[in-house]
């Protein structure tokens, strides 16, 4: 069973839609979970970090956390064409454990 | 805003070759990573490092891959003898406190050929 799964996607939305990306992992003991964003031949980089069940907000993003059901989920209010890229899910076991990526989930945005 | 700075951004090696890949990690940051992201595929973990020494390595990190932290400042990822297989985009990442998210360097590109 792969760790961290994602839709490769690729998931296409209208401009100024809601985009919403899922997430599934494996250990159950996983404690802290994020969501990075890259675009193509760049570096990821961090937008949403949550570490306890329910929802968090940050700007147009929201990240939903549940633990029971081991999935996490992204979702991107008012989607702009700048939005178009590859979402990686990531969980770390343990504070101090390594981050494992997900295959990534790639969001076209059309405007 | 702080960065992890990467050079080179882009390096062609042939194989057997080594190869030196360095970074320069937020300064008031403890912990290290490198992962190698091979074209099409996920972000893998290669590496963690900590006080000087390594925390924790994959399965990917064999005996030809070493890291250092030479001068307080850089840290590298060596790989000694490089193979086509190793061609790749090698991110370094740290993080201030180890439970947080990383803060990644924008890449080497390297190409085996």
């Amino acid at each position: 069973q792969k760790e961290v799964e994602q839709n490769s996607g690729p998931l296409s939305v209208p401009e100024g839609a809601i985009a919403s990306l899922n997430c599934t992992y494996s250990d159950r003991g996983s404690q802290s979970f994020f969501w990075y964003r890259q675009y193509s031949g760049k570096s990821p980089e961090l937008i949403m970090s949550i570490y306890s069940n329910g929802d968090k907000e940050d700007g147009r993003f929201t990240a939903q956390l549940n633990k029971a059901s081991q999935y996490v989920s992204l979702l991107i209010r008012d989607s702009q064409p700048s939005d178009s890229a590859t979402y990686l899910c990531a969980v770390k076991k343990t504070s101090y454990d390594k981050v494992i990526f997900g295959p990534g989930t790639s969001l076209s945005v059309i405007p | 805003e702080p960065e992890v700075t990467q050079t080179p951004s882009h390096q062609v090696t042939q194989m057997g070759q080594e190869v030196i890949l360095r970074c320069v990690p937020i300064s008031n940051h403890l912990y290290f990573y490198w992962y190698r992201q091979i074209l099409g595929q996920k972000v893998e973990f290669l590496v963690s490092f900590y006080n000087n020494e390594i925390s924790e390595k994959s399965e990917i990190f064999d005996d030809q891959f070493s890291v250092e932290r030479p001068d307080g400042s850089n840290f590298t990822l060596k790989i000694r003898s490089t193979k086509l297989e190793d061609s790749a985009m090698y991110f370094c990442a740290s993080s201030v406190d180890g439970g947080s998210g990383y803060t990644f360097g924008s890449g080497t590109r390297l190409t085996v050929v």
